[in-house]
């Protein structure tokens, strides 16, 4: 079974203040995809990242940057110098490749980021 | 422009009504899914269909059914067996079938029951 945690339900920061949001997985299969998703006030799941298993280099995209260590197997993501439009849910997925493999994403449960001005 | 559209925004529904939510997406897109949202928590897969004529359960299709005659097109009906239907339902595609697709979604049908 598959398993994405992000534990920080909901986080709070100043604008310009950097804020890291937490995810943690767990699966079985060597071979997996994790993502990140954004989902603003309108409810729309905004695509954000794809990372596969074998890939563990940082990435960096404009204010945007993301953590992958396969060693606590975490894919963590960091906003640098939010601004209050980064305000929405954010959320870490993750698909397996092996079995029966359909692109099943497991979610996990979501961490409100408010950036007050 | 290409994308995926759901309709309606909102949609009521009454007891023992069967309701059907339109998802459709011109992407040329080989797979489809749907997915509900539950306040404060994650998505949760419903069906899913990797091309047409066919389509799979996911893990909470109890009171849900689904139909793919065509590529672009993917309804949900919540039936009258769904006792919570009040959610947020969101519909997504992948070009292929396969977990190294990114899915993309469209804005989603919040259903109210009256």
């Amino acid at each position: 079974a598959q398993k994405v945690t992000q534990a920080q339900t909901e986080i709070s920061v100043v604008e310009k203040e950097d804020v890291t949001l937490d995810c943690v997985y767990e699966t079985r299969d060597t071979t997996y995809y994790l993502f990140w998703y954004k989902q603003p006030p309108s409810g729309e799941l905004v695509f954000l990242i794809r990372r596969n298993s074998f890939d563990e280099q940082n990435e960096i995209s404009g204010r945007y940057s993301w953590n992958f260590q396969k060693s606590t197997s975490s894919f963590n993501f960091t906003i640098t110098a939010s601004q209050v439009v980064d305000s929405a849910v954010y959320f870490c997925a993750l698909t397996n490749a092996g079995g029966t493999s359909y692109g099943k994403l497991t979610f996990g449960q979501g961490t409100i980021l408010t950036v007050h001005p | 422009d290409g994308g995926i559209t759901q309709s309606p925004k909102y949609l009521f529904r009454k007891e023992g009504q069967n309701v059907t939510l339109s998802c459709e997406q011109n992407l040329n897109h080989d797979a489809m899914y749907w997915y509900r949202q539950d306040p404060g928590q994650g998505l949760r897969l419903i069906y899913y269909s990797q091309i047409v004529n066919d389509f799979q359960k996911g893990d909470i299709a109890e009171g849900y059914s689904v139909s793919r005659e065509k590529k672009e097109s993917f309804p949900l009906t919540v039936t009258s067996a769904q006792k919570n239907p009040t959610a947020f339902y969101l519909c997504a595609s992948t070009r292929q079938r396969g977990a190294q697709e990114t899915q993309y979604f469209g804005p989603g049908t919040r259903l109210l029951v009256l």
